[in-house]
């Protein structure tokens, strides 16, 4: 399959700081992204549907100004998490997808906590 | 009612038999629809992507598509150990083209 890189794989930092994780599609042009949040034993919170230029499209209850969500071309998305606190520790995953009738490859999802 | 449905599980098997796998959804403007594995602590990893009615097959796994009954499911053949994980079912459809996934089935696979 496809090839989905997402960094980094682990991040701790400080509550009040800001983290930013990177999405890139290696070997395809990605014009959908989708950026997700799992809870352990949980399934996949879908937070985001970004298209490239377009502004993301955001799942009610997920604060845009929060988790910025950039998509800035055909193979890099972008989500930085703004002033973050513990409870946004998480797993944060994004898939990317190269339209509509095509598969969906998952990153390497990122392990976020916030001390 | 959910987008996506699946039995949580656990589903146990032993080895080499047929894991059988269901999933319903509710959207009938659903187009494409996927089916992952996770294991603990790792990302999914799509195993079938199917968008037609009917059956596509790749090596031990056969997924079935049924737009009328809004239903997919997935058969995993000679079951092995190393199938253990968690099977989640997503769709895509109209509304922006959204990746919804269902609340994933656990497999066990008994030696």
């Amino acid at each position: 399959g496809a090839v989905v890189s997402q960094h980094p794989s682990r991040v701790i930092c400080k509550s009040g700081t800001s983290v930013k994780i990177e999405c890139r599609s290696l070997d395809f042009q990605a014009t959908t992204m989708f950026w997700y949040r799992q809870f352990p034993k949980k399934s996949l919170m879908l937070m985001a549907t970004s298209n490239e230029g377009s502004k993301a499209t955001y799942e009610q209850g997920v604060e845009k100004d929060k988790f910025l969500i950039n998509h800035a071309s055909l193979t890099l998305s972008t989500l930085t998490v703004t002033s973050a606190h513990p409870e946004d520790s998480s797993f944060y995953i994004c898939s990317a997808s190269g339209g509509l009738n095509t598969e969906a490859f998952f990153g390497q999802g990122t392990r976020l906590t916030v001390v | 009612q959910k987008e996506v449905e699946q039995n949580s599980g656990p589903l146990s098997v032993p080895e080499g038999a047929i894991a059988s796998l269901n999933c319903t959804y509710s959207d009938r403007g659903s187009q494409s629809f996927f089916w992952y594995r996770q294991y603990s602590g790792k990302s999914p990893e799509l195993i079938m992507f199917i968008y037609s009615n009917g059956d596509k097959e790749d090596g031990r796994f056969t997924a079935q598509l049924n737009k009328a009954s809004q239903y997919v499911s997935l058969l995993i053949r000679d079951s092995q150990p190393s199938d253990s994980a968690t099977y989640l079912c997503a769709r895509r459809g109209n509304q922006g083209g959204k990746l919804i996934f269902g609340q994933g089935t656990e497999l066990s696979v008994k030696p």
